[in-house]
């Protein structure tokens, strides 16, 4: 299927431990993004991509991990997975003219 | 002062109402202004997409922006039950490839 696609949609770990968040795009686009949204805070966003092997810090990177080794692809690691963290996590692709496309995203509860 | 301010509601109006959705900001800079929308448990979609000021209409939906005044609007013609939704500003000083600044959302609720 064509799109962006996320995974687990649903995950429950506990403190302390590592968690990583998948995201694939089916379009080649070059951008790639990460944000948390929470209650009183909207969507924020973690990380960035431009594209392959090139990442760089959004507003609230602390705690997480990105890597992207292939275009389609831009997993997200929480190394020690904290409280704080419990959120849901969307990845987006961006077409160009600031139009960015959204997973479906992934709720992560830290307990 | 945060960069983009939205109410965040829930701003509950009964089917047929017109809406008037809005978000104010602080950064001059901004230039590229979007309305995203999005649905309860999904990822926000794109509805609505200007450049500087002026106004874009789309079937029953309207984007309006002033940046003398830094003020955007979104309005919403003979609202329905589906448009019940959560609808997030936002907002980029660059074309193209740029991170986007988003609003806090506003949350519709639009009563049969």
């Amino acid at each position: 299927d064509a799109g962006i696609t996320q995974s687990p949609r649903y995950k429950i770990t506990e403190t302390g431990r590592q968690v990583t968040l998948m995201c694939h795009q089916t379009w080649s686009h070059s951008y790639m993004f990460w944000y948390r949204q929470d209650l009183g805070h909207g969507l924020r966003l973690i990380y960035y991509s431009a594209a392959a092997d090139i990442t760089d810090k959004g507003e609230v990177p602390d705690g997480y991990v990105v890597s992207r080794s292939k275009t389609e692809n831009f997993p997200l690691t929480l190394e020690s997975a904290t409280r704080s963290q419990t959120s849901v996590y969307f990845c987006a692709s961006l077409a160009g003219g600031n139009e960015q496309f959204f997973g479906p995203g992934t709720r992560l509860t830290v307990l | 002062q945060k960069e983009v301010e939205q109410d965040p509601g829930p701003l509950s109006v009964p089917e047929g109402a017109i809406v008037s959705l809005n978000c104010t900001y602080s950064n001059s800079a901004f230039q590229y202004f979007m309305w995203y929308r999005q649905y309860s448990r999904k990822g926000p979609e794109l509805l609505m997409y200007t450049y500087s000021s002026g106004n874009k209409e789309d079937g029953r939906f309207t984007a309006q922006v002033d940046k003398s005044s830094k003020y955007i609007s979104l309005f919403i013609r003979d609202s329905q039950p589906s448009d019940s939704a959560t609808y997030l500003c936002a907002m980029s000083a660059k074309g193209g490839y740029s991170t986007l600044t988003f609003g806090k959302g506003t949350m519709l609720l639009v009563s049969p």
